[in-house]
């Protein structure tokens, strides 16, 4: 299966918000409420950061929310911050009981 | 809460086999569906496969690029996930990360290098 399409980069400014959209088909990301997003910096294992498309993992900030319409998924980071600065990925359920993850998103804080 | 250590990692050649396992600390993993996850030097990651419960099965799941070649087992009386790797190929060289389904919970990744 193909890897879910996501933008290679996204930028915004401290304090600002920013949505990275992850765009797949409706054998994926469209027919399964099975989205989730995790968020990686450098030589570390990625973190759980949305589950079930909407759902915060335990401890994630209110500032990360995510949504999805149709075949796209989208996170979005409000009141930007340093720490935010990372790579970004999707991944969804798929119809073969596969699982498929973005090509990733790196998010710069100017 | 639970942790997850992978160990097994290391060099081969092209054509060879390793079985790397990842072993579960501080809760039970035996409910848990379990997946693989590798990202290449410098990639994204990837989605290996993933092992359903003995309760739902004990099945698995393969993605295209490993199938026939990787198998995921078990052994919920020694809280061990393990994954079988043949037929290795350069593009498997990779960091593997052991993590449950829903990917709440990773271990550190252990290195795989094929050389050919």
């Amino acid at each position: 299966q193909s890897t879910l399409t996501q933008p290679a980069s996204v930028s915004g400014s401290p304090g600002q918000s920013i949505t990275i959209s992850c765009t797949g088909t409706s054998s994926d990301v469209g027919g399964y409420d099975h989205v989730s997003w995790f968020q990686q910096h450098p030589g570390k294992a990625p973190k759980l950061m949305i589950y079930d498309v909407t759902n915060r993992a335990s401890g994630v900030s209110d500032r990360f929310s995510g949504s999805k319409s149709g075949n796209t998924a989208s996170l979005t980071i409000s009141g930007l911050q340093a720490e935010d600065e990372a790579d970004y990925y999707c991944n969804s359920y798929t119809d073969s009981g596969a699982r498929v993850f973005g090509g990733g998103t790196k998010v710069t804080v100017l | 809460e639970v942790r997850l250590v992978e160990s097994g990692g290391g060099l081969v050649k092209v054509g060879g086999s390793l079985r790397l396992s990842c072993v579960g600390s501080g809760g039970s993993l035996t409910n848990a569906w379990m997946s693989w996850v590798r990202q290449a030097p410098g990639k994204g990651l990837e989605w290996v496969g993933r092992i359903k419960s003995k309760r739902d099965g004990e099945t698995a799941d393969y993605s295209a690029p490993v199938k026939g070649r990787f198998t995921i087992s078990r052994d919920d009386s020694k809280n061990t996930l393990d994954l079988h790797m043949s037929g290795l190929k350069t593009e498997d060289t990779a960091l593997y990360y052991c993590t449950s389904d829903i990917m709440d919970v990773w271990g550190q990744g252990t290195t795989v290098t094929v050389s050919s």
